[in-house]
């Protein structure tokens, strides 16, 4: 059964980082990008971008472009996400998904049980 | 705000039927496959529909999907307690290479 399991609550201070963990297991690794997606407290998704495990190629949301970076390590299947200078409205629950992909289209068929990162001096 | 529109709620009571709609444009919606996802309270989200009306293994068959143009439905018969959920549908936007949400509807069982 593919499963990613992400790593534990962050609580961080305006203008920290925080580095998010998510460990798949169950499939290949390298045959499926990674998505981030984030959730606010009481509201929808918001996309951040994804990566490609297979060549590091990586988009991200124009929104958090110069403070999101995302890696992965294939070696122990884990995708890392990075967002730096927080604020306070980058309180969220933070998922890690896969993207499944045909020839038109993608979704995003397993998720991670979510990270909730709190921003708060 | 989200790219694809959805009604903030809907209602219904045990045992019936309710629709979800999802509107976008040609951009989106209209030129994608849609897929829907269930989140029940307090928990990740699920994958319940892809490529429009495809189900992954382990939806019951109650669910279904539609799409008609620069629109789609989620449709849920036989309704249970245990469905009450926020549903999402989303598409892959070509143009952003990223999946579009709508903004969720609550699902209440009354």
């Amino acid at each position: 059964q593919v499963q990613l399991v992400q790593s534990g609550a962050e609580v961080k201070k305006p203008g920290a980082s925080v580095k998010v963990s998510c460990k798949a297991s169950d499939y290949t690794f390298s045959d499926y990008m990674i998505s981030w997606v984030r959730q606010a407290p009481g509201q929808g998704f918001q996309w951040m971008g994804w990566i490609n495990p297979y060549n590091g190629d990586t988009n991200y949301a124009q929104k958090f472009q110069g403070r999101l970076t995302m890696t992965t390590d294939t070696s122990t299947s884990t995708a890392y996400m990075e967002l730096r200078s927080l604020r306070s409205d980058d309180t969220a629950v933070h998922y890690c998904a896969r993207l499944h992909c045909s020839t038109t289209t993608c979704s995003l068929d397993y998720w991670g049980q979510g990270t909730l990162v709190t921003v708060s001096s | 705000q989200s790219v694809l529109t959805q009604p903030p709620s809907v209602s219904a009571a045990p045992g019936q039927k309710v629709t979800i709609s999802c509107s976008g444009s040609s951009s989106n919606i209209g030129n994608n496959l849609i897929s829907w996802y269930q989140q029940l309270p307090g928990t990740a989200p699920k994958l319940l529909i892809y490529d429009n009306n495809k189900r992954p293994s382990g939806i019951p068959d109650r669910f279904s999907g539609s799409k008609s143009g620069t629109s789609a439905t989620l449709g849920i018969t036989g309704l249970q307690t245990g469905d009450e959920a926020d549903y999402y549908c989303g598409t892959w936007s070509s143009s952003l290479t990223a999946v579009v949400f709508g903004g969720g509807t609550k699902l209440t069982v009354l």
